[in-house]
């Protein structure tokens, strides 16, 4: 596709689950972000990714969280042990090399009930 | 404090009227973008500035590094237009986004 590619659009899980969000970026971009936005809030930096490895992790809450991108494309966000504040929209976005303009994915709604 | 303010947090227009949203950042940057998120979440990026002005259509976006401050424009508005929108500053040296909270915008028929 042309665009950032995430799965699932919508999540639900029971508290304590384990979940997997993915990430496609757009064919050739080497830096990766993750993002979370709870409700009326502005996205919140999780992790960026540049290639295959985390160049920055700062943003994770906590070891729940961890994020992987092993062949410097796909990318999967992993939270364990899920709880209810988990609950938000998580957004990944893909951007080319140098000073350019990053481009965003749809967002996996995520439901901790 | 957040580092990056955007104001008005709401703002109702009538089809056609001229709209300011601003965004005000206390950090240095490299460069700051304007960000527009249907409902439903999907993020689309209007523009990324590092200084000036740029104007794509409708939308006119300018940035004055000295005042730490941006504003988007929209003119002759339209219910098409009924978004949020953010403004996203980049640390310099860094690939990190600081968003802003956003300014949800509801343009009438």
């Amino acid at each position: 596709g042309a665009g950032v590619s995430q799965t699932p659009s919508n999540k639900v899980t029971e508290k304590g689950k384990y979940v997997e969000l993915r990430c496609d970026p757009i064919s050739g971009h080497t830096a990766l972000y993750w993002y979370r936005q709870s409700l009326g809030q502005g996205p919140e930096f999780l992790i960026y990714f540049q290639g295959t490895g985390a160049a920055d992790d700062s943003g994770l809450p906590n070891d729940r969280f961890f994020a992987v991108r092993p062949e410097g494309s796909v990318s999967t966000l992993k939270i364990q042990r899920t709880e209810r504040g988990d609950s938000a929209v998580y957004l990944c976005a893909s951007r080319p090399d140098g000073n350019t303009e990053a481009f965003f994915g749809q967002g996996t709604r995520l439901t901790v009930v | 404090k957040n580092e990056v303010e955007q104001s008005p947090q709401n703002l109702t227009a009538q089809e056609g009227e001229f709209i300011t949203i601003n965004c005000s950042y206390s950090v240095g940057i490299s460069a700051l973008h304007w960000l527009q998120q249907h409902p439903g979440g999907g993020i689309v990026s209007l523009f990324m500035l590092s200084s000036g002005k740029k104007k794509h259509g409708r939308l006119i976006a300018t940035i004055n590094i000295q005042e730490k401050h941006s504003s988007l424009h929209i003119t002759a508005s339209h219910p098409r237009d009924s978004a949020v929108y953010i403004c996203a500053v980049r640390l310099p040296g860094t690939y990190k986004y600081i968003f802003g909270t956003g300014t949800r915008l509801k343009v009438l028929a």
